[in-house]
């Protein structure tokens, strides 16, 4: 059973609000993801970190940003929402070391819907 | 650049029936083949881990074989129930990702199991 967070599950917000989503897991994971997708679509990586500290842009450019200050808390904040950032987005969680250590686990997903 | 399709986008069948999804990588270059399922709405679960060393794995209802030569994976459903009913998804960790575990996701496979 995998334990990844994610608060907000839904969020109704207008133009121009700064946001943050919410995202830790119990694992004691050093890697973890935030993905975007849109309905019907497939997931396209936004953000990673490897660990505290660590970082980078994922994929498919994002106008939001991403802090590692505690292994467990990846937040995801958007400055200023606009609606074409409507979308579900979705965190996971990863460890290292053993081959089976790399399956990727995902948190609930988090609706945002931008007015 | 590494592509991932699903075939095919949907499926319907009546309860009982086994199937197998179908999932193509171009590039063979893999550390290993995730297989998720994802309720509407919902975050992803997931099935299955497939090492590039391996050939297939299972876990109870489901077997999940790789042919990474051929750039194929297969998910297979026995006596499928209408719980089943959900989108599966696919995802290819490359082997150049070194330590990011970056997957590559596909679009998905729709399945509706009628009773």
């Amino acid at each position: 059973e995998a334990d990844i967070y994610q608060t907000p599950r839904y969020l109704v917000i207008g133009t121009g609000k700064k946001i943050t989503l919410e995202c830790s897991q119990t694992m004691g994971h050093d890697k973890m993801y935030w993905y975007q997708q849109d309905p019907g679509m497939e997931l396209h990586l936004i953000h990673y970190s490897y660990g505290v500290n660590s970082t980078e842009k994922g994929d498919l450019s994002s106008e939001s940003t991403v802090s590692r200050i505690r292994t467990e808390h990846f937040p995801l904040t958007l400055e200023s929402a606009r609606p074409s950032h409507t979308s579900q987005y979705l965190c996971a969680s990863s460890g290292s070391g053993t081959p089976a250590s790399n399956e990727q686990y995902f948190g609930p997903g988090t609706r945002l819907t931008v007015t | 650049k590494q592509e991932v399709t699903q075939i095919p986008a949907a499926l319907s069948v009546p309860e009982g029936e086994n199937l197998v999804l179908n999932c193509s990588f171009t590039d063979s270059a893999i550390y290993n083949l995730q297989w998720f399922r994802q309720d509407p709405g919902k975050g992803l679960t997931s099935l299955l881990l497939i090492q590039s060393s391996q050939r297939e794995q299972t876990s109870g209802r489901l077997n999940a074989s790789l042919d990474k030569s051929s750039g194929r994976s297969t998910l297979y459903i026995a006596a499928s129930q209408p719980g089943d009913s959900a989108t599966y998804l696919c995802a290819v960790r490359l082997k150049g990702s070194g330590n990011t575990g970056k997957l590559i996701f596909g679009q998905g496979t729709t399945l509706q199991v009628k009773p």
